[in-house]
């Protein structure tokens, strides 16, 4: 069982550059979640979807996007990475229980993101 | 809107002595509260969670965390701690709107190091 997974793992950008992280579950989870964690901040939400189709804001939503065109799947977009954007990048998704999304979120591992 | 703090960025400890990881969070709504841990170049697991019932939860490796109303706290405690438990720990808490929408929000962390 996979659960969440995030690829790629590690990745050194150029200022201006552009790219694409990919999250996939395969909880058949309603929710995934995008968040950054850097040092002496914890984890701040960038991101967020609640079903196929459909993504919102989180507290840090500029410079990214977003898309979730298929349920497993939430893609997080940098158009053009500035250094402010290097960190560690967390995919996250919940499921319903009862109706209710308890807000109980399984993690990736992360993705290593430098911008140089 | 919901916030926690976490007053402890690191919290040494000597192996087989008590610890206890401070979490206060504010909320103008009833919450559901979460510990998370994160080893080493992992990504976070959930440690323990209070959604209702016993204000007393407890994880499989020892750890139980109390949800205080009155002091809008859920401290985590242990008796007895391992080399092993060395990591950061995240304390989160979420609205309990009972609705599709529910984000967590993440306190800074606290680093426990268990030193021999």
């Amino acid at each position: 069982n996979a659960g969440v997974t995030q690829t790629p793992k590690f990745r050194v950008l150029k200022t201006g550059q552009s790219m694409t992280l990919l999250c996939a579950q395969d909880m058949n989870h309603e929710y995934m979640y995008w968040y950054r964690q850097d040092p002496g901040m914890g984890l701040r939400l960038i991101h967020y979807s609640v079903g196929e189709g459909t993504t919102a804001k989180g507290e840090v939503p500029d410079g990214y996007n977003v898309s979730r065109l298929k349920k497993q799947n939430f893609l997080l977009g940098l158009e053009s990475a500035a250094p402010s954007q290097t960190s560690v990048y967390f995919c996250a998704s919940s499921y319903l229980a009862g109706g209710t999304n308890t807000g109980e979120l399984f993690f990736g591992e992360g993705s290593r993101l430098t911008v140089l | 809107a919901q916030s926690v703090t976490q007053l402890d960025s690191q919290v040494p400890v000597f192996e087989e002595a008590p610890v206890e990881l401070r979490c206060n969070y504010s909320s103008s709504v009833s919450v559901y509260l979460f510990w998370y841990v994160q080893y080493p170049n992992q990504g976070l697991q959930l440690l323990l969670k209070y959604l209702s019932g016993s204000t007393l939860v407890e994880s499989i490796n020892g750890f139980e965390a109390e949800f205080n109303k009155s002091q809008t706290s859920f401290h985590l405690r242990k008796p007895s701690v391992h080399i092993s438990d060395t990591a950061e720990y995240f304390c989160a808490v979420t609205a309990n709107y009972g609705g599709a929408t529910n984000k967590l929000i993440f306190g800074t962390g606290t680093l426990l190091a268990v030193q021999p």
